[in-house]
């Protein structure tokens, strides 16, 4: 079993639409969160950073993390065209100081 | 301004060739990485430096060089390069090692092995 298991898709949905990306963990370790964008040929960049359970909200971004269960969300409200790409959800224990444990990554397509 | 500019971008050489990809950051970080993205797009995280000391150094073979010249610069030498090093690799740079968490990649050094 992979530490960090993500559904590589396609996820395609209409403009508009709430779109859901979820990734799944299993080192209880883990205490940081992060969801990376990464544009096709680009490096990933940062989008939201969590620190153990709760919620944090940015924009129309918004990260969930429950612990208890292991699973981390992201949910993007009125999705835009441009918010096409693939999304990596990524976790550390130590303040990534060792390192990322990255997921596959969903490749989300926003049907204009 | 690019804040991690990597080069090449692109590089297709043969088996058993030496090669190397240089780096740069530009934002005063002290903490430099290199990340590698295999065909089934795991990124996984091959060297840390941090103020030109080796941190972190994961299973990597040993034909795999970093070198850390001075804080703002990390270049990848390989040697005797084999098909499976075919991958993506990317530079990254962080604040500190405290600050690993939000990292700054840069674009991307397309590697293949033919």
């Amino acid at each position: 079993q992979k530490e960090v298991e993500q559904d590589p898709g396609p996820l395609s949905v209409p403009e508009g639409a709430i779109v859901s990306l979820n990734c799944t963990y299993s080192n209880s370790a883990f205490q940081y969160f992060m969801w990376y964008r990464q544009y096709s040929r680009k490096g990933p960049e940062l989008l939201m950073y969590t620190y153990s359970s709760g919620n944090k909200e940015d924009g129309r971004f918004t990260a969930q993390v429950d612990k208890s269960s292991k699973y981390i969300s992201l949910f993007i409200r009125d999705s835009q065209p441009s918010d096409s790409a693939t999304y990596l959800c990524a976790m550390s224990a130590v303040g990534g100081a060792d390192g990322l444990t990255f997921g596959k990554g969903t490749h989300l397509i926003i049907q204009p | 301004d690019t804040a991690v500019s990597q080069t090449p971008k692109y590089l297709v050489t043969q088996m058993g060739n030496d090669k190397s990809i240089k780096c740069e950051q530009n934002l005063g970080h002290d903490t430099m990485y290199w990340y590698k993205q295999d065909s089934k797009k795991f990124l996984k995280i091959m060297f840390s430096y941090n103020n030109k000391e080796l941190i972190i150094n994961e299973t990597v073979p040993n034909r795999f060089s970093p070198k850390s010249p001075d804080k703002a610069h990390l270049n990848l030498h390989i040697n005797s390069l084999e098909l499976g090093d075919s991958a993506v690799y990317f530079c990254a740079s962080s604040h500190g090692l405290a600050d690993g968490n939000t990292i700054y990649f840069g674009e991307g050094s397309w590697l293949t092995v033919v």
